[in-house]
């Protein structure tokens, strides 16, 4: 497609269920970047890869978060065991590759737990 | 303290006004600068782009940088209704984007 695309739109479940989220990115680009969008908190960057590969885990906020992308293009996060404090807006991001060039995103996942 | 510092507005003003939106930042390890728009329930879209100090402009919006005094800022001249939206600045380290806390435009016919 011509942007990136994120899937769900929008995902509301209970307490404690897990939940996968899909970014298909932009056609030809090797770099995917996840990153949450709560109220007050601004954007903070989760993980990044590098083809399949996610060189630095460190910023996922705790073990119950995971992410892998396979065929150097769609990736899906995924959150186990959700709680409260997990619901925001989970944003994708794609570049052309690392480096340099800049990052387009697509419109996320609005992830809310009951 | 933030690595990046936004005021978050809201910022009012009538069409046609010439806006000023800025961040400062503490990490002199940045060195590309953005600004994104961002529509409510959509996600940012890049404004502008910019690597070393100076300006740099794109029809109605001027970016500007000064490294030296961890400083940066965009314009919108002529501005619209259209142009009603969260603004975010966002700084490069190493791979991960660093992002203010964006500011809220409101451009009133």
């Amino acid at each position: 497609g011509a942007g990136v695309s994120q899937s769900p739109s929008n995902k509301v479940t209970e307490k404690g269920k897990d939940v996968e989220l899909r970014c298909d990115p932009i056609s030809g680009h090797t770099a995917l970047y996840w990153y949450r969008q709560s109220l007050g908190q601004g954007l903070e960057f989760l993980i990044y890869f590098q083809g399949n590969s996610a060189p630095d885990k460190s910023g996922l906020p705790s073990d119950r978060f995971s992410a892998e992308r396979t065929g150097g293009s769609v990736s899906t996060l995924t959150i186990q065991r959700t709680q409260q404090e997990d619901s925001a807006v989970y944003l994708c991001a794609s570049s052309l590759e690392l480096g340099n060039q800049p990052q387009h995103f697509g419109d996320g996942t609005r992830l809310s737990i009951l | 303290q933030k690595e990046v510092e936004q005021d978050p507005g809201p910022l009012s003003v009538p069409e046609g006004a010439i806006v000023s939106l800025n961040c400062t930042y503490s990490n002199s390890a940045f060195q590309y600068f953005m600004w994104y728009r961002q529509y409510s329930r959509k996600g940012p879209e890049l404004l502008m782009y910019t690597y070393s100090s100076g300006n740099k402009e794109d029809g109605r919006f001027t970016a500007q940088v000064d490294k030296s005094s961890k400083y940066i800022s965009l314009f919108i001249r002529d501005s619209q209704p259209s142009d009603s939206a969260t603004y975010l600045c966002a700084m490069r380290s190493f791979q991960k984007l660093v992002f203010g806390t964006g500011t809220r435009l409101l451009v009133s016919p």
